[in-house]
């Protein structure tokens, strides 16, 4: 159970293009999802966090504008990251979690990741 | 200083011998703490979740926490080829009140590498 999936798990686009990732649990319904970036041999960093019908809270120095997320279903969350650049080319990761209240409920199941390789 | 540091290694061990890898934290309030294994260009997957203080047994690998000291550890007996890949230690302060949405601060991997 609490599986997570990712599409595409690769992609390469060309500088000014918008690419859009999505991330689906497959066998739980979402409360919420949240989107991270890692560097080549360093730690996840958080983006955001995406609530069901809600706009994503976003962590401070990521530009909301530049990094789009839609959360339209307990499902499916995606992140579009609009005239990308070299620079955004990363390893973008989405994790979800099931909260009832209880005690670990909150526990993050992660996605495969998706490598965007930007032009 | 981070709140959470992890010994980034590497750590090479022969097959079959017992791993211990750990983290510390500074952050009194981090109740909820998590191991996650991650193969490279994979996401990470969750290996062991324990509240509070205790230990948690798996099969092979057993987690504990010391609260007092503010100090995890993962252990792994009868280490394998296949348990090599980046451990990364993550905890959170686990509130009701937010509902779902605690984030997570990792600790920076520990990649481990067992020999055959």
């Amino acid at each position: 159970g609490a599986v997570v999936s990712q599409h595409p798990s690769r992609v390469i686009c060309k500088s000014g293009t918008s690419v859009k990732i999505e991330c689906r649990s497959l066998d739980f319904q979402a409360t919420t999802m949240f989107w991270y970036r890692q560097f080549p041999k360093k730690s996840l960093m958080l983006m955001a966090t995406s609530n069901e019908g809600s706009k994503a809270t976003y962590e401070q120095g990521v530009e909301k504008d530049k990094f789009l997320i839609n959360h339209a279903s307990l499902t499916l969350s995606t992140l579009t990251v609009t005239s990308a650049h070299p620079e955004d080319s990363s390893f973008y990761i989405c994790s979800a979690t099931y909260w009832t209240g209880g005690v670990g409920t909150d526990t993050q199941y992660f996605g495969p990741g998706t490598r965007l390789t930007v032009l | 200083q981070k709140e959470v540091e992890q010994d980034p290694g590497p750590l090479s061990v022969p097959e079959g011998a017992i791993v211990s890898l750990n983290c510390t934290y500074s952050n009194s309030a981090f109740q909820y703490f998590m191991w996650y294994r991650q193969y490279s260009r994979k996401g990470p997957e969750l290996l062991m979740y324990t509240y509070s203080s205790g230990n948690k047994e798996d099969g092979r690998f057993t987690a504990q926490v010391d609260k007092s000291s503010k100090y995890i550890s993962l252990f792994i007996r009868d280490s394998q080829p296949s348990d090599s890949a980046t451990y990364l230690c993550a905890m959170s302060a686990w509130r009701v009140t937010n509902f779902g949405n605690e984030k997570l601060t990792f600790g920076t991997g520990t990649r481990l590498t067992i020999i055959p």
